[in-house]
């Protein structure tokens, strides 16, 4: 049961242009939706997060946006640059019980 | 420094083997977690521990058994390992239980592959 879908797999976006990393969920009861990157050989590092009760969290050229209605989040990042070339995942907390709960993740590409 | 480490970072073994995969944070942090990733690329939180207390411990098979000497240190030991066991672990850390924000966010290690043949 994916509670969690990135149902794109890749994204390939020129330098400077935006990129739109979307994610939806099922489970409404979810407090947090957070963004991690992943280089290849590494682990996931945190990029962003939002509580539940917002609609946007911006920080730096990344901006999380949250639509709970459509139960549906969505990663931008402005201006992309190569450097962001990496797989994202979208995942979940459920705060009581500190459970994360991930996507499969989608690898961008940014072209220079 | 690496802040979470894991060894070894890459382990083939056979069917029917145990092994054990060690995790150390220097970060001082109050909480550990271990995560699989399989092969469909989904990771999936397998256990957690809170000050050398296990919070969360998911349906996993208890061939799987975290061991926490200390808050510094979750490892994991793997009994009669099995072809589907092969995966990518990973190790992680928060300086609490984590809730969400940015100030208490997980950090993760690099990662041991495992490969079972």
């Amino acid at each position: 049961d994916q509670q969690v879908k990135q149902n794109s797999p890749s994204l390939s976006v020129q330098e400077g242009r935006i990129s739109i990393l979307n994610c939806d969920y099922t489970n409404s009861m979810f407090d947090y939706f957070l963004w991690y990157k992943k280089y290849p050989a590494e682990g996931p590092t945190f990029l962003i997060s939002i509580s539940s009760i917002k609609d946007k969290n911006e920080d730096g050229r990344f901006t999380v946006f949250l639509n709970k209605s459509a139960k549906h989040l969505s990663l931008h990042i402005v201006p992309s640059q190569p450097g962001d070339s990496a797989v994202y995942f979208c995942a979940a907390l459920r705060g009581a019980n500190s459970k994360l709960t991930f996507g499969k993740g989608i690898t961008l590409s940014v072209r220079p | 420094d690496t802040a979470v480490s894991q060894t070894p970072k890459y382990l083939v073994t056979q069917m029917g083997n145990d092994k054990s995969i060690k995790c150390e944070q220097n970060l001082g942090h109050d909480t550990m977690y271990w995560y699989k990733q399989d092969s469909k690329k989904f990771l999936k939180i397998m256990f957690s521990y809170n000050n050398k207390e296990l919070i969360i411990n998911e349906t996993v098979p208890n061939r799987f058994s975290p061991k926490s000497p200390d808050k510094a240190h979750l490892n994991l030991h793997i009994n009669s390992l099995e072809l589907g066991d092969s995966a990518v672990y990973f190790c992680a850390s928060s300086p609490v239980l984590f809730t969400g924000t940015k100030q208490e966010t997980q950090y993760f290690g690099p990662g041991t592959r495992l490969l079972v043949l």
